[in-house]
């Protein structure tokens, strides 16, 4: 199965600023196939993008996705409060879907 | 709008079988997607552990593969998971979810998640 690394483990900015979030696959993702999620404390996963870099309905085009192969990356370009969470990364484009162990984002 | 439940007892003894319920409302099963579950621990992280589709299409972790059922009933517009022989390890928040966009890759289905449960905690302690 595909092992996805992600880094950052944790990563200290202030609101305003611009976060850079990594996801590495242990070999290539077919078609990108790529999402994003961020996860507030205490709720459920929610998805940010797919295909690497398509936005998800209702997501702030501060979210973007990009990337191909085993490197992609998720840029926030001005955190607001509600961004300070988890990220995880997921592929599935080789079963079984797995995903990253997380990239927690938190206020500096 | 579309809303997922999950619901089951929140402790299970060692060595007995988990059993999982999602309530689905605001959408029919029945009317497509593939659904899935999906657990939480914080040694591994998130799980993908199977999925289903309407029609009886199932697929499956390996990791979990000989220990787990997933099925529905499209009558009361609900999805199961069955996970026998549990042990601590088994111990996570367990969600289900509705499959976005799903592809058929290497004999098998992967797809990513639009739409969580609030999720449940089970513990398996004797």
């Amino acid at each position: 199965e595909i092992v996805l690394t992600q880094s950052p483990g944790t990563l200290s900015l202030s609101p305003g600023e611009r976060a850079t979030l990594s996801c590495r696959a242990s070999q290539s993702v077919t078609n990108n196939y790529l999402a994003w999620y961020r996860q507030k404390p205490g709720q459920a996963p929610s998805l940010l993008i797919s295909d690497a870099s398509s936005r998800a309905t209702g997501i702030p085009d501060r979210f973007s996705g990009s990337g191909s192969g085993t490197d992609f990356t998720l840029t926030i370009s001005r955190l607001e409060p509600e961004d300070f969470a988890v990220y995880y990364c997921q592929q599935y484009g080789s079963p079984p879907n797995t995903f990253g162990q997380g990239t927690k984002l938190e206020i500096k | 709008q579309v809303q997922l439940q999950e619901s089951g007892p929140g402790l299970v003894k060692p060595s007995e079988t988990l059993s999982l319920t999602c309530g689905v409302s605001g959408y029919s099963i029945s009317s497509g997607y593939h659904w899935g579950w999906i657990r939480q621990t914080p040694g591994k992280g998130l799980e993908w552990i199977t999925s289903i589709y309407h029609s009886g299409t199932t697929y499956y972790n390996p990791s979990l593969k000989s220990r787990v059922t997933i099925s529905v009933d499209t009558s009361r517009n609900q999805l199961f998971l069955s996970l026998s022989s549990v042990t601590a390890a088994d111990t996570a928040v367990y969600y289900c979810a509705r499959a976005g966009n799903t592809f058929y890759v290497s004999g098998s289905y992967t797809n990513w998640f639009g739409l969580w449960g609030q999720g449940v905690l089970v513990t398996v302690s004797s």
